[in-house]
């Protein structure tokens, strides 16, 4: 995932908001997308924006787009200790929709 | 909805040996990935099938690795003289391409993890 680049660790209090940022590399990217990794389990798709959007908003999660910098966020409000978990940035590259993924950015939550 | 189901979750095998994976996608989804996640790192991908047919494999994909999908449902993923370079998450995803919404979701399952000693 040398093309997507993210932070690797947030800590956040319960309560407030988690802001995870990711950066991307190739323009022509048709969806980015957020996942949650729990400890020991698979990837769980929270949200994806299309590449013609700027924001999208689902509950708790809002996700920003900024095209111009190539770069993508998601701010998870009033976050809470089942947040724990490790969130991974994606791109699709192109209509295949093989997933180009960051490291991950480990967030934790302490109460 | 009984989502992307990976056997086995677990493998522990000596190197050398052969082992096989299989993931029956989400149903009425045609295409079908593996990715392959290490240790600290985010999943990279390894291969895509379009029904039965095999699109594109990476580089990551050597000799030893094959993948299949006979009949465009189910999809095996077979490792043979496994090294321990070989330890890691493999992990399926599945998504439908048209003929209803959404199509931009892709639905990874539990992941099956492999130790080569």
């Amino acid at each position: 995932g040398e093309d997507v680049e993210q932070s690797l660790f947030l800590s956040v209090r319960e309560g407030d908001s988690s802001v995870i940022n990711c950066t991307y590399t190739d323009s022509s990217s048709t969806y980015l997308y957020w996942y949650k990794q729990e400890p020991g389990a698979g990837l769980q798709l929270l949200t994806y924006i299309f590449s013609n959007m700027d924001m999208k908003q689902d509950q708790r999660l809002t996700v920003l787009l900024n095209k111009k910098d190539k770069h993508l966020s998601l701010r998870i409000a009033d976050t809470q200790t089942g947040d724990s978990a490790i969130y991974f940035c994606a791109e699709s590259l192109s209509n295949d929709y093989k997933l180009s993924f960051g490291a991950g950015t480990t967030v934790t939550v302490r109460a | 909805d009984t989502g992307v189901s990976q056997n086995p979750r677990h493998k522990i095998t000596k190197r050398g040996q052969n082992v096989t994976f299989r993931c029956d996608p989400i149903s009425e989804h045609n295409r079908l990935y593996w990715y392959r996640q290490t240790l600290g790192q985010g999943p990279e991908f390894l291969t895509y099938f379009q029904n039965e047919a095999q699109l594109e494999k990476s580089r990551l994909l050597s000799d030893r690795f094959s993948a299949e999908r006979p009949k465009g449902s189910f999809s095996t993923l077979e490792i043979q003289r496994t090294e321990q370079g070989d330890s890691a998450m493999y992990l399926c995803a599945s998504r439908r391409t048209s003929g209803g919404p959404n199509t931009g979701e892709l639905f990874f399952g539990e992941g099956s993890r492999l130790t080569v000693l």
